[in-house]
């Protein structure tokens, strides 16, 4: 499957610990997004990578989240001391870049749970 | 006020019903427009994008962009029960498409019955 992948698939965790997502993006696709869907609701913009350099991050990312994307390859998402209000679909979606217009393929999602 | 206006629905019809889907939105600079479809539990997938005002076919359907009244649509032709899903509009800013950060309305849940 050469798609966008995601790692885990859901995820039930206790308020406070600390959770952390892989995205394996596309293959040579050079910019990565990070989105967060809660129920009923379209996807919301968290942060992009180009290559391995984080260059926006939307004020929904508190500073108990962070990104990486070691190498310009796959990338993580932590969040630390959860709370239920971080219970959400987060997607990963990954472009190219060079035309007028790159369609962003997105994975199946993490689901996270916080009790 | 969000920037992107959609209604959830839900949306109920029969197969083979004409399908209407609409997005309002308040930000003159965007200029590419897209639709998605997001079936259960899996990330949305592009349906069709739109640049500026016009109007874009592909198949059974219809994409519509009217810039002067910051209003979107997607027409769905011959409905199949596969068609059912929430679909979701998408904007981006101009200018920004190689940034390419995402505005997505809230979502219409669309149910085709046979």
């Amino acid at each position: 499957d050469t798609g966008v992948s995601q790692d885990p698939r859901h995820k039930i965790t206790k308020r406070g610990q600390n959770v952390t997502f892989r995205c394996d993006p596309i293959s040579e696709h050079n910019r990565l997004y990070w989105y967060r869907q809660t129920l009923g609701q379209g996807p919301e913009f968290l942060t992009y990578f180009q290559n391995e350099a984080q260059l926006e991050k939307s004020r929904l990312l508190s500073d108990r989240f962070s990104a990486e994307r070691p190498k310009g390859s796959f990338s993580t998402l932590e969040i630390q001391r959860t709370e239920q209000g971080d219970s959400a679909m987060y997607l990963c979606a990954s472009t190219d870049t060079g035309g007028s217009y790159n369609e962003q393929f997105f994975g199946p999602g993490t689901r996270l749970t916080v009790l | 006020q969000k920037e992107v206006e959609q209604d959830p629905g839900p949306l109920s019809v029969p197969e083979g019903a004409i399908v209407s889907l609409n997005c309002t939105y308040s930000n003159s600079a965007f200029q590419y427009f897209m639709w998605y479809r997001q079936y259960s539990r899996k990330g949305p997938e592009l349906l069709m994008y739109t640049y500026s005002s016009g109007n874009k076919e592909d198949g059974r359907f219809t994409a519509q962009v009217d810039k002067s009244s910051k209003y979107i649509s997607l027409f769905i032709r011959d409905s199949q029960p596969s068609d059912s899903a929430t679909y979701l509009c998408a904007m981006i800013r101009a200018g920004g498409t190689s940034y390419g950060k995402l505005t997505f309305g809230q979502g219409t849940i669309l149910t085709v019955h046979p």
